[in-house]
């Protein structure tokens, strides 16, 4: 049974450039969440997808967005990239969105 | 406002010590308190949850205790080994809501 997965597992892009980051759900699961973890900081939520709908968003501006797809598979993109978005984004996935969350390997990203 | 505060931020100690790692929330109406394992770059591994009604959970050489009154909950690791060395987070979710609210974590070294 694979677990949480999420590509690519690093990623450099430069300032102004758009990304969009991967995430595969542990099976069984129908809720993705996604957090940015900061050097030396503990992960911060950004936002929460069930039934293909932001469900909860925490303090992120618009440029951070997303989608889940009909297989519960989720996307984070974010647009006009910022130094200060260089972070470890991580995925976790659920089996409601109130369930215990599990986390996927994350991807790097760093922006030049 | 919920916040989480882990201390020490860092903590290094010779193999085989017995050590302490503590957690303390703001709000004490909460649902679960949970202890990760994190690796440099890597994504989280769930150690533990306790849930609100539940004073310690136990994982081999991990115990977890939670005082919700006192908004405090400890990490205590027996006979710690050098693949020990790590950073440990702790979380609680925000309300009934599933995302996670997190401390900075504590990173720590087993010496050999």
């Amino acid at each position: 049974d694979a677990g949480v997965t999420q590509s690519p597992t690093h990623l450099i892009k430069t300032r102004g450039q758009q990304v969009t980051l991967r995430c595969s759900p542990k099976s069984g699961h129908d809720t993705v969440s996604w957090y940015q973890q900061a050097l030396g900081q503990g992960p911060q939520f950004i936002f929460q997808y069930y039934e293909e709908e932001e469900r909860q968003r925490g303090n992120f501006p618009d440029r951070f967005s997303g989608h889940q797809f009909p297989n519960y598979s989720s996307e984070l993109n974010v647009n006009a990239l910022l130094l200060g978005d260089s972070a470890l984004y991580l995925c976790a996935s659920s089996i409601r969105p109130a369930d215990t969350q599990y986390f996927g390997p994350g991807t790097r990203l760093t922006v030049l | 406002k919920q916040e989480v505060t882990q201390i020490p931020a860092a903590l290094s100690v010779p193999e085989g010590e017995n050590l302490v790692l503590n957690c303390s929330f703001t709000d004490s109406a909460i649902y679960n308190l949970q202890w990760f394992r994190q690796d440099p770059g890597k994504g989280l591994t769930s150690l533990l949850l306790i849930q609100s009604s539940q004073r310690e959970q136990t994982s081999g050489r991990l115990n977890a205790s939670l005082d919700k009154s006192s908004g405090r909950s400890t990490l205590y690791i027996a006979a710690s080994q050098p693949g020990d060395s790590a950073t440990y987070l702790c979380a609680v979710p925000r309300g009934s809501q599933g995302n996670l609210i997190f401390g900075k974590g504590t990173k720590l070294s087993v010496k050999p």
